[in-house]
């Protein structure tokens, strides 16, 4: 199965902070993403990627930025961290090659105070 | 609209007990994914189910492309299988990633 491994696990930020999720998968996945899970929205997609040094907007990525320098790293960044930003962000991978099965970390919880 | 509509919203069983979960689809679709949600938040792939039937252990999957629905099959439910069952569709754009139902909450009770 596929390994996608997130760190921090948690975290607590300033509003007004800087912020930066890592993402680490070891499957050579192509297709990476970062999706965000707050209640009642379920998880919504903020940004992904299908190579290393691009990557695209997805449903929700306004206050998000993200960057992937290698096939393996996928990292979502928050320039100016926001109270509305408190929430679960999961990054995922895919390999679209083979078929298109989704696989996802753990997750990161992010409270902004 | 939500595109991809879940229900029941949640569910409460007895141990042993059967349940069956749905899955609609507001718009077609190329496949879906059904997730297990830990009470402690991680996700869990259970079955990546393009069309047809598909069972592992107590969970079975049946999905019907052509009808825009899917639905989790649990049976004899145990006490571990309390947690939220997502369900999620894949466009025929791929590159869009998953488009997530907001799931099912299910509470085994001894």
């Amino acid at each position: 199965e596929a390994a996608v491994t997130q760190s921090p696990r948690s975290k607590v930020a300033v509003t007004g902070g800087k912020v930066t999720l890592s993402c680490h998968q070891t499957n050579n996945h192509d297709y990476m993403y970062w999706y965000r899970q707050d209640t009642g929205h379920g998880l919504r997609l903020i940004h992904y990627s299908y190579v290393a040094d691009s990557t695209e907007k997805g449903d929700i990525p306004d206050g998000y930025k993200a960057s992937r320098p290698s096939q393996e790293n996928f990292s979502l960044i928050l320039e100016l961290a926001s109270l509305s930003q408190t929430a679960v962000y999961f990054c995922a991978s895919s390999d679209v090659r083979v078929n298109t099965e989704v696989f996802f970390g753990k997750g990161t919880r992010l409270t902004v105070v | 609209g939500q595109q991809v509509q879940q229900s029941p919203a949640s569910l409460v069983l007895q141990e042993g007990e059967n349940a069956e979960l749905q899955c609609n689809f507001s718009t077609s679709l190329n496949s879906m994914q059904w997730f297990y949600q830990r009470p402690e938040g991680s996700l869990v792939s259970l079955f990546y189910n393009p069309s047809g039937t598909k069972q592992s252990g107590r969970l079975t999957s049946t999905t019907v492309i052509k009808e825009r629905r899917s639905s989790l099959h649990i049976s004899s439910s145990q006490i571990t299988d309390s947690g939220t069952y997502l369900c999620a569709m894949e466009l025929w754009n791929y590159a869009q990633g998953l488009t997530f139902g907001l799931g099912t909450r299910v509470s085994v009770f001894p």
